[in-house]
This record gives structure tokens, C-alpha cells and sequence, in this order.
């Protein structure tokens, strides 16, 4: 079965240091991947996509994620957190043009 | 100033009560999706409708309805065949399965 696993569940990170949010696919071929960001009682908000052209891609707010097709991850990165940054992050698959699967969150902390 | 929007934020629902929450869109986009939030869950799709007059089940449909009269609009019933209705629900729109946008979203709450 195609799925979508955030390996951690929540991370903290201090303010100004580099931001790591994992994700690994389960995939017999290379999906459509995306991040979305969600702030406290509020929608989601897509950060980056990625859809088998460059494996680096570049998102809003100095976000970024690489995917790697023989490590099946695509994680997110940012070089320097701000506080702003605080809010829930969701890893989101889509597999051959069907209903998009969601990872079931992290949630990202920083520390002032 | 286009965009998705719910209404309302928060709303209650009485024991046996079905209660309708609405979305509306003005990204001229076809498809249209319902997903449920748990905490510490990732989203589950409720319905989804792909074009005007016509909508299909998700993976967690029963105690929900939906209509889809209007392309702008695709308004989600939550029915009293739904014991645990509460929340948060967010409507999405896009232009098929790739790139969704996603509206602010209704929280529910039973009293």
C-alpha cells in the first residue's frame, strides 16, 4: 500500500538554528509530494511541491526539500527558524493522479 | 480577493441535530473536497466532487452528506447518523487531485 510516514511526531529547535522535518513514501514509482503548513485553528497552506522536475525545490518563507528517490524521503528543511515558523507540518502524497494522503503531522516548536 | 472561505468557525450541534456547514470558492476550480482533522491525525477525506452535479464518497462518508449545485459551492452536512461529529472540518478546492487549496475551516462542537 502507498502511505505517507512523518518520522517525528514533534520537534523543537531554537530560534535561528536549522530546521530538519522528515518524511518518508511508500511507493512503487515516484509520486506528486508536497508540504503544507497549518498555524493554530487555521486551514493548510502549501509551502512546496514537488513533481519529478528539479529534486530540490524551494518553497514560501525560506523553506526547502530535496527528494531523494533511493532514500523514498522527502524532507524539509530551513536553514534558520524563526518564531513565526511555529505551527503544525503536514508531508502529502499524491500516487498516480489519485486522492492525496496525508502523514499524520509535526508538530514544530521553537524555542526563543 | 479570491479564495475559499467556511462559515462559520465554530458551531454546535445538539444531540440528533444534523447541522450544515458551508464552503464557497471563487478560484473557478471543478473539484471540490470535504476532509475531517482529528488531533494528532492526519486529514481523512469525507467527499469529494470533481464537477458540478456530481460528487463521490471518501474514506470516512457515513453520517455525512454533501450536495453540489453550484460549482462555487459544495456545502457538508453532518447528520445525527454521525455519533462523534466532533472536529474540525476543512473544505478544499483545486483543479483535481494535484495542488489543493484549503479553506480556514469549522470546528464542531456537540453540546
Amino acid at each position: 500500500a502507498q502511505s505517507v510516514t512523518q518520522l517525528d511526531s514533534h520537534v523543537s529547535v531554537s530560534e535561528g538554528t536549522p530546521v530538519l522535518l522528515r518524511c518518508n513514501y511508500s511507493s512503487s514509482y515516484s509520486p506528486s509530494l508536497f508540504w503544507y503548513v497549518q498555524h493554530p485553528n487555521k486551514g493548510l497552506q502549501l509551502l512546496l511541491k514537488y513533481t519529478s522536475a528539479a529534486t530540490l525545490v524551494k518553497g514560501i518563507n525560506g523553506f526547502e526539500a530535496e527528494f531523494k528517490k533511493s532514500e523514498t524521503s522527502f524532507h524539509l528543511t530551513k536553514p534558520s527558524a524563526h518564531m513565526s515558523d511555529a505551527a503544525e507540518y503536514f508531508c502529502v502524497s499524491n500516487f498516480g493522479n489519485e486522492k492525496l494522503t496525508f502523514g499524520t503531522g509535526t508538530r514544530l516548536t521553537i524555542i526563543p | 480577493d479570491g479564495g475559499i472561505t467556511q462559515s462559520p468557525k465554530y458551531l454546535f450541534r445538539k444531540e440528533g441535530q444534523n447541522v450544515t456547514l458551508s464552503c464557497e470558492q471563487n478560484l473557478n476550480h471543478d473539484a471540490m473536497y470535504w476532509y475531517r482533522q482529528d488531533p494528532g491525525q492526519g486529514l481523512r477525506l469525507i467527499y469529494y466532487s470533481q464537477i458540478v452535479n456530481d460528487f463521490q464518497k471518501g474514506d470516512i462518508a457515513e453520517g455525512y452528506s454533501v450536495s453540489r449545485e453550484k460549482k462555487e459551492s459544495f456545502p457538508l452536512t453532518v447528520t445525527s447518523a454521525q455519533k462523534n461529529p466532533t472536529a474540525f472540518y476543512l473544505c478544499a478546492s483545486g483543479r483535481g487531485w494535484e495542488t489543493q487549496y484549503f479553506g480556514p475551516g469549522t470546528r464542531l462542537l456537540v453540546l
